[in-house]
């Protein structure tokens, strides 16, 4: 079946600009995820969606990242006013949803390689 | 909180030879312990997990590996590598009630014809 689709896979932005990144998780995923990958590191988590309730946004490094997912399935996530470190990959991944206390695997998309200049 | 290592940035190994990617974890509660793999220019794709159960886990290509909870370690092994094992390595973990994964930062293999 169709795997986690995220667009576009390349953006290049100026410095100040404000983008929008989408994610179309795997059909019947409840939960979303959003991990910022900058170079040479391991993804980092930003935020998690159950439905179209936010349920975790810790990871979100600053009030300029604002993520949604109005209606439980298409997620975006938005970034305002583009600064040079917010050059990464922006990873989204999906999971069935969690079965009491345990966790299930987390599927994930090809990402969204940002780079502001 | 929660972490991982990853103590090899790089393991070289010969095609035929068997491989050992580390990784040691800390976390609060039971652990909940992946291993994905990242193509180049490409997301992470699942290899396998440990959630409960037999300490030996199997997975995609030929992948297993062992949760050891005295030493807190999940290495990753193959038996028998192929070049196109070639590739880099994450180990995640999560637990404590939380969903979100904390990864390692990534060891790169590199399996030599």
């Amino acid at each position: 079946g169709a795997g986690v689709s995220q667009s576009p896979r390349y953006k290049v932005a100026k410095r100040g600009q404000d983008v929008a990144l989408r994610c179309d998780p795997i059909s019947g995923h409840v939960s979303l995820f959003w991990y910022q990958q900058a170079l040479g590191q391991g993804p980092e988590f930003l935020t998690y969606f159950q439905n179209e309730a936010q349920l975790d946004k810790s990871g979100l490094p600053s009030d300029r990242f604002f993520a949604e997912r109005p209606e439980g399935s298409v997620s975006t996530l938005k970034i305002q006013r583009t600064q040079q470190e917010d050059s990464a990959v922006y990873l989204c991944a999906s999971s069935p949803p969690p079965q009491g206390f345990t966790v299930d695997t987390q599927y994930f998309g090809p990402g969204t390689r940002l780079t502001v200049l | 909180a929660q972490s991982v290592a990853q103590p090899e940035d790089q393991v070289n190994v010969a095609e035929g030879n068997p491989l050992t990617v580390k990784c040691t974890y800390s976390v609060s509660g039971n652990p909940y312990l992946f291993w994905y793999v990242q193509y180049p220019n490409r997301g992470l794709q699942f290899l396998l997990k440990y959630i409960t159960g037999d300490n030996l886990v199997k997975g995609s290509y030929g992948f297993e590996a062992e949760f050891n909870k005295s030493q807190t370690s999940f290495h990753l092994k193959k038996p028998s590598a192929l070049v196109s094992d070639s590739a880099l390595y994450f180990c995640a973990v999560t637990g404590g009630g939380f969903q979100k994964l904390v990864f390692g930062t990534g060891t790169r293999l590199l399996v030599s014809p």
